[in-house]
């Protein structure tokens, strides 16, 4: 069954560093979406995409984040400059239909 | 702004038993439900969804109940099995993106 993949699974940082998250998305979906949960919370919206722009953002989803499809498969998001309270479980998803499908998250931890 | 309730943190049932994981929301934007199991360390799963045009959606042991006019809708797992133990969220379409709104989860645990 097709999945979306997201790499690294951990990613550590240091506060005011660069990190860009990884998803590969279900090869024949067309909108995309990048998700985060901070620990003890909501799972949040962060972000939409479709058709190489975006679609629709949250108040989450700042001037240090960014995101883009650098080619047919990956989808990336970019936090330029992290935060202490960037650390969450990051995760990317894809629409098929009426129904979005989740990666296993990107665990990032800003120290 | 929880558009998206779920007051319930935690609910155990005895192995068999039904579980009834309920969720309220208060955006009438809404035209479409999921419901999403998650382990830790993964990400969301989904389990089943209803159109707000439907009243009821039947997968298995899963039943998923809307009521429009009460703003409710709740899921339904029977018989409740040891490997059900996770957390629920209920999850809501809105938008021409299609975004999701999450409620808070449920942790469901199924004891044996």
């Amino acid at each position: 069954e097709p999945e979306v993949t997201q790499t690294p699974s951990h990613q550590v940082t240091q506060m005011g560093q660069e990190v860009i998250l990884r998803c590969v998305p279900i090869s024949n979906h067309l909108y995309f979406y990048w998700y985060r949960q901070i620990l003890g919370q909501k799972v949040e919206f962060l972000v939409s995409f479709y058709n190489n722009e975006i679609s629709e953002k949250s108040e989450i989803f700042d001037d240090q984040f960014s995101v883009e499809r650098p080619d047919g498969s990956n989808f990336t998001l970019k936090i330029r400059s992290t935060k202490l309270e960037d650390s969450a479980m990051y995760f990317c998803a894809s629409r098929g239909g009426e129904k979005l499908f989740f990666g296993s998250g990107t665990q990032l931890s800003v120290l | 702004d929880q558009q998206v309730k779920q007051n319930s943190p935690s609910l155990s049932v005895q192995e068999g038993r039904i579980s009834i994981l309920n969720c309220d929301y208060t955006n009438s934007m809404f035209d479409y439900f999921l419901w999403y199991k998650k382990y830790p360390a993964e990400g969301p799963t989904f389990l089943i969804s209803i159109s707000s045009i439907k009243d009821k959606n039947e997968d298995g042991r899963f039943t998923v109940f809307l009521n429009k006019s009460a703003k409710h809708l709740s899921l339904h797992i029977v018989p409740s099995q040891p490997g059900d133990s996770a957390v629920y969220f209920c999850a809501a379409l809105s938008g021409s993106a299609r975004q999701l709104t999450f409620g808070s989860g449920t942790q469901l645990t199924v004891l044996p």
